[in-house]
């Protein structure tokens, strides 16, 4: 399996401002994963970013909250702009590829996020 | 809407015991079923997957997991638990590329 990798690992922001997060991996992949895992729960799909083509966005989030890059096959961001509190998650990212398809998903090691 | 519950969110077991947590799945047409772990401290890990063909999966670490369609069911099972099992256990759907999670499984076990 790929080996993902996230930057930063950790950060703690001030409500207002915004932080965009790294995701690299290994090799080459077509479909490229953001999600979120708030305190206590359960991850949640924000948005699938594949090369070449807009993100697709998930019901209750929004491209002008958590605008998406996929300048690459091995490479993307997730900005969170304008935080708050609620904000405060682990994000992360996960990867699957098309060629040959296996129809998994393999998770990066994720970016704690706490907002002020 | 698709969706995945695991009605045990906090399981405490001494070493050796046998294990079985459940998972029960929302929806109709053909599904993707798969188990993740997550040790403390670690990212998330892929435990086993299902998509076809035999519905008793084995996965690593002597887990397996028994799909019972009947049932929308996938549970994971363990016959001896070691300290070194305590995590997070999440079980999750995918019938396209969107995986669905469940909420969670906390396993401690004490020597």
């Amino acid at each position: 399996s790929a080996v993902i990798s996230q930057k930063p690992s950790r950060d703690i922001c001030q409500r207002g401002t915004s932080l965009t997060i790294q995701c690299q991996v290994d090799s080459q992949v077509t479909m490229m994963f953001w999600y979120r895992q708030q305190p206590g729960q359960s991850l949640t799909l924000i948005a699938t970013a594949n090369q070449g083509s807009e993100a697709t966005y998930e019901s209750g989030f929004v491209i002008d909250k958590f605008p998406i890059s996929r300048p690459n096959l091995t490479f993307s961001t997730l900005t969170v702009s304008n935080m708050s509190p609620e904000d405060s998650s682990i994000y992360l990212c996960s990867v699957e590829d098309l060629h040959p398809r296996t129809d998994t998903q393999y998770f990066g090691p994720g970016t704690r996020l706490t907002v002020l | 809407a698709q969706s995945v519950s695991q009605h045990n969110h906090h399981v405490i077991l001494s070493e050796a015991a046998s294990l079985e947590l459940g998972c029960n799945y929302s929806y109709g047409g053909t599904v993707n079923l798969f188990w993740y772990v997550q040790y403390p401290g670690q990212h998330l890990q892929l435990l086993l997957k299902y998509f076809s063909g035999d519905p008793l999966v084995k996965g690593i670490k002597g887990f397996e997991a028994e799909f019972i369609k009947s049932k929308f069911s996938f549970n994971l099972r363990k016959p001896s638990v070691q300290w070194s099992d305590t995590a997070e256990y999440f079980c999750a759907v995918s019938n396209t590329d969107k995986l669905i999670f469940g909420t969670g499984t906390r396993l401690q076990v004490f020597p």
